[in-house]
């Protein structure tokens, strides 16, 4: 069986500093996906970015990036120089091939940036 | 394009009442998704589909029930509500193909049963 790990609850941070999600999955399959989402205050889920488990290269988009690592099976987010809008509910979630493509969700870290 | 929508936006029901929820999503979605999601859980998956006329259970099927009559429409029912069935309840779709296609999500209805 899947699982997805976020250990922090909560992050508090004041505007500009950087801050790391972390997320740590586990599964037997050697062919995964795995996703980040956002959920602000507004309550949606909005889609950040995926990650096939053959690609570990990082992704960088804007003041967001991502380090994928197998060996540690970490799939961690990083926001660079955070801003009042980046408070909000973070997800990360595995996909596997097959059985309707569930997302396992892990249960969220609650991402507060102050002025 | 209205994405995925979501029906009631809010709901209050006395124990032991049914509803039914409603998602519609107009993007021709082959998959669709309830999950539900509670504080400290996340989001735990009810049932899905995969294709009009199929359903199947997730992680937390008990005391629901679902159709997908219409590829367009994913219909959540309650037979009976229970307390512990209060939650913030959202529908999801995708394309078919791989598991690398993400979800797309409604906006939630929150329900609470007395």
């Amino acid at each position: 069986a899947q699982k997805v790990t976020q250990a922090q609850t909560e992050i508090s941070v004041v505007e500009k500093e950087d801050v790391t999600l972390d997320c740590v999955y586990e599964t037997r399959d050697t062919t995964y996906y795995l996703f980040w989402y956002k959920q602000p205050p507004s309550g949606e889920l909005v889609f950040l970015i995926r990650r096939n488990s053959f690609d570990e290269q990082n992704e960088i988009s804007g003041r967001y990036s991502w380090n994928f690592q197998k060996s540690t099976s970490s799939f961690n987010f990083t926001i660079t120089a955070s801003q009042v809008v980046d408070s909000a509910v973070y997800f990360c979630a595995l996909s596997l091939p097959g059985g309707g493509n569930k997302l396992t969700f892990g249960t969220g870290t609650q991402l507060k940036v102050e002025l | 394009n209205a994405g995925v929508t979501q029906t009631p936006k809010f709901r209050v029901l006395k124990t032991g009442q049914s509803m039914t929820l409603l998602c519609a999503q107009d993007m021709n979605h082959e998959y669709m998704y309830w999950y539900r999601q509670d504080p400290g859980m996340g989001l735990r998956l009810i049932h899905y589909s995969v294709g009009e006329g199929t359903t199947a259970k997730g992680e937390v099927p008990d005391g629901y029930n679902v159709s997908r009559l219409k590829k367009q429409n994913f219909l959540l029912g309650l037979e009976s509500a229970a307390p512990s069935q209060t939650s913030v309840y959202f529908c999801a779709s995708r394309l078919s193909g791989g598991p690398y296609n993400e979800q797309f999500f409604g906006p939630g209805t929150r329900l609470t049963v007395l």
